[in-house]
């Protein structure tokens, strides 16, 4: 039973660059939310992604953009990087229910902005 | 809004030494769950426990157990007989419904640093 697996593992941008990441969900889920952890702290939620549609949104601004394809997987579009961008970046997958689904959480991508 | 604090930054404990690592959450939510999840050095956050807020058991899982205090707003972890391999930052956090569908959100706390010495 596959987990939730994302690529890149790492990456290294440079400012102003953009970044696509991108997410296949645990078998059985459907529905993918996306984290950010910067260094020493804890993740924060960025957006939700359920029907292809997104649920919501964290604080975060517009240059994250994201997308869900019919399959389940997800992509996470960062434009414009900054410096502050560089994080590890966590991808989740859930079942949509009722009553709260826990989270399963892929190993993450590494992103560097230099 | 709601909030998670682990006041531990580190810790660092000898094997086979017990060891609690504390959290303590903020909500207005009547129900809502809470969760641990634990993160090797490999970056992935594995799941340890959820707990729905109407249920004040505590639960022990082999060396793991857990102390949910609602009057206090704590849900404490307590690791027996600490190994090497417990080495990893310990997350806890708080689900928040989200207002358009779709599974809950989590909210989590800075975490803390678990280092188990031989």
């Amino acid at each position: 039973d596959a987990g939730v697996t994302q690529s890149p593992t790492h990456l290294i941008k440079t400012r102003g660059q953009q970044v696509t990441l991108r997410c296949s969900p645990k078998s059985g889920h459907d529905t993918v939310s996306w984290y950010q952890q910067a260094l020493g702290q804890g993740p924060q939620f960025i957006f939700q992604y359920y029907e292809e549609e997104e649920r919501q949104r964290g604080n975060f601004p517009d240059r994250f953009s994201g997308h869900q394809f019919p399959n389940y997987s997800s992509e996470l579009n960062v434009n414009a990087l900054l410096l502050g961008d560089s994080a590890l970046y966590l991808c989740a997958s859930s079942l949509i229910h009722g009553a709260s689904s826990p989270l399963h959480f892929g190993n993450g991508t590494r992103l560097t902005v230099t | 809004a709601q909030k998670v604090t682990q006041a531990q930054t580190e810790i660092s404990v000898v094997e086979k030494e017990d060891v609690t690592l504390d959290c303590v959450y903020e909500t207005r939510d009547t129900t809502y769950y809470l969760f641990w999840y634990k993160q090797p050095p490999s970056g992935e956050l594995v799941f340890l426990i959820r707990r729905n807020s109407f249920d004040e058991q505590n639960e022990i899982s082999g060396r793991y157990s857990w102390n949910f205090q609602k009057s206090t707003s704590s849900f404490n972890f307590t690791i027996t007989a600490s190994q090497v391999v417990d080495s990893a930052v310990y997350f806890c956090a708080l689900s928040e419904p989200l207002t358009q569908g779709g599974s809950e959100k989590l909210v989590f706390g800075k975490g803390t640093k678990l280092t188990v010495n031989p």
